[in-house]
């Protein structure tokens, strides 16, 4: 059964660098697009975005090219760096897998156990 | 952007139906997710490909979608249903989720 654990740092204080980590066990890297999906404290789900196999990259616009994913297929992780964080990118974050068929757009199957990074001074 | 949007909160009765809605721009042309989150948990697929369900996800579950409006319903719910519920999107290769849809069963 897959398995997504994440790691990071949780407290960071303005315009330092936030920095996570999300490893796959138990089953295949390849075939699946990784996503970065972040949770502000009491409100919605926000993508940041996603990341094949091969590096492939999109992000959502509103981070302002600020996110920047990678991926290690030799250690089956994929990594998430945000710069110049402000208290409004305190949230929880979570990596999932996303999973489609066909044609059809990515589902988030599979979903690590979150992170709470915080930014504060 | 695309904006997808939600009911910020409904009550139910044990038993009865919950009716969830998703509202946007010819959203009956995308394809919908519905995910399931209990505090400090995360989320859970429960629907996918508008009316789809997950290995593991109960009958009770169900959903459609066409027009501007995707809908989630939960038949006979139970006091396990409680939680939030988010609809999800795909817009210019940018996921979209609803505000979230706060169940309470009482």
């Amino acid at each position: 059964q897959v398995q997504l654990q994440q790691w990071g740092a949780g407290l960071l204080k303005p315009s330092e660098t936030l920095s996570l980590t999300c490893d796959v066990s138990g089953g295949s890297f390849s075939g699946h697009y990784w996503h970065w999906i972040r949770q502000p404290p009491g409100t919605g789900l926000e993508w940041i975005g996603e990341i094949s196999q091969g590096g492939s990259t999109i992000y959502n616009p509103s981070l302002k090219s600020r996110a920047i994913m990678s991926v290690d297929t030799s250690k089956n992780h994929f990594s998430l760096n945000v710069k110049s964080v402000t208290a409004a990118d305190t949230a929880v974050y979570y990596c999932a897998r996303g999973s489609s068929s066909g044609d059809y757009p990515d589902v988030f199957d599979i979903w690590g156990q979150g992170t709470l990074v915080t930014v504060s001074s | 952007s695309y904006e997808l949007t939600q009911p910020p909160s409904l009550s139910v009765s044990p038993g009865h139906t919950a009716t969830i809605s998703c509202s946007g721009d010819e959203v009956g042309s995308k394809y919908i997710s519905w995910y399931q989150q209990k505090p400090g948990q995360p989320p859970v697929l429960v629907i996918y490909q508008d009316s789809r369900r997950p290995p593991g996800i109960p009958e009770r579950f169900s959903g459609s979608n066409s027009g501007n409006t995707a809908t989630l319903t939960i038949s006979a719910t139970q006091t396990v249903d409680e939680a939030d519920y988010y609809c999800q999107a795909w817009d210019s290769s940018t996921a979209v989720f609803g505000i979230g849809t706060k169940v309470t069963v009482l």
